[in-house]
């Protein structure tokens, strides 16, 4: 019962363009959701969140957006830059700190 | 200065076995986590402790105990390995149940 989706297991992006990772969920108890980045051999590292009752977060050149009607949320990295090649994990949380992650999406950017 | 460590790093032992990943966490935090990752890169929390008590126990087999010595650990015993207990295991912690959680590099065990 997988209840937060990341269905683009990978994305490439040219240096300096935008990149656009998706999400979507099914529990409607999620009070936030957390976008965490990976890289090779190392844990999850805390990215940005947003509450439940916000459509928008922004932290520098990280932007989440959150479309509760539609059940769906996305994180916009702008501009992209080497570094941010990585592991992206959305995660939808409970009211006990329960995280509930999708299966990542690999972002490639292309110097 | 690693904030969230587990030892150890790679883990291969033969079913029916008995091993211990250890972790440990120097933030200061009364939260702890512990997640396995599958094959299918499937990020899924175990157990949560919070000042070394169970508050989240996952549909997980009872071959996994937990053990919190302090606030600053949370070992992870598994009894009788089986070959799906194959996965990266990562410890994570938090200030408290309701903040950011912190995660350690990972352990990967393999079961034979």
């Amino acid at each position: 019962d997988q209840q937060v989706k990341q269905n683009s297991p990978s994305l490439s992006v040219q240096e300096g363009r935008i990149s656009i990772l998706n999400c979507d969920y099914t529990n409607s108890m999620f009070d936030y959701f957390l976008w965490y980045k990976k890289y090779p051999a190392e844990g999850p590292t805390f990215l940005i969140s947003i509450s439940s009752i916000k459509d928008k977060n922004e932290d520098g050149r990280f932007t989440v957006f959150l479309n509760k009607s539609a059940k769906h949320l996305s994180l916009h990295i702008v501009p992209s830059q080497p570094g941010d090649s990585a592991v992206y994990f959305c995660a939808g949380r409970t009211g006990a700190n329960n995280l509930f992650f999708g299966t990542g999406t690999r972002l490639t950017v292309i110097p | 200065d690693t904030a969230v460590s587990q030892t150890p790093k790679y883990l291969v032992t033969q079913m029916g076995n008995d091993k211990s990943i250890k972790c440990e966490q120097n933030l200061g935090h009364d939260t702890m986590y512990w997640y396995k990752q599958d094959s299918k890169k499937f990020l899924k929390i175990m157990f949560s402790y919070n000042n070394k008590e169970l508050i989240i126990n996952e549909t997980v087999p009872n071959r996994f105990s937990p053990k919190s010595p302090d606030k600053a650990h949370l070992n992870l015993h598994i009894n009788s390995l089986e070959l799906g207990d194959s996965a990266v295991y990562f410890c994570a912690s938090s200030q408290s149940r309701y903040n950011e959680q912190f995660f350690g590099p990972g352990t990967r065990l393999t079961v034979l």
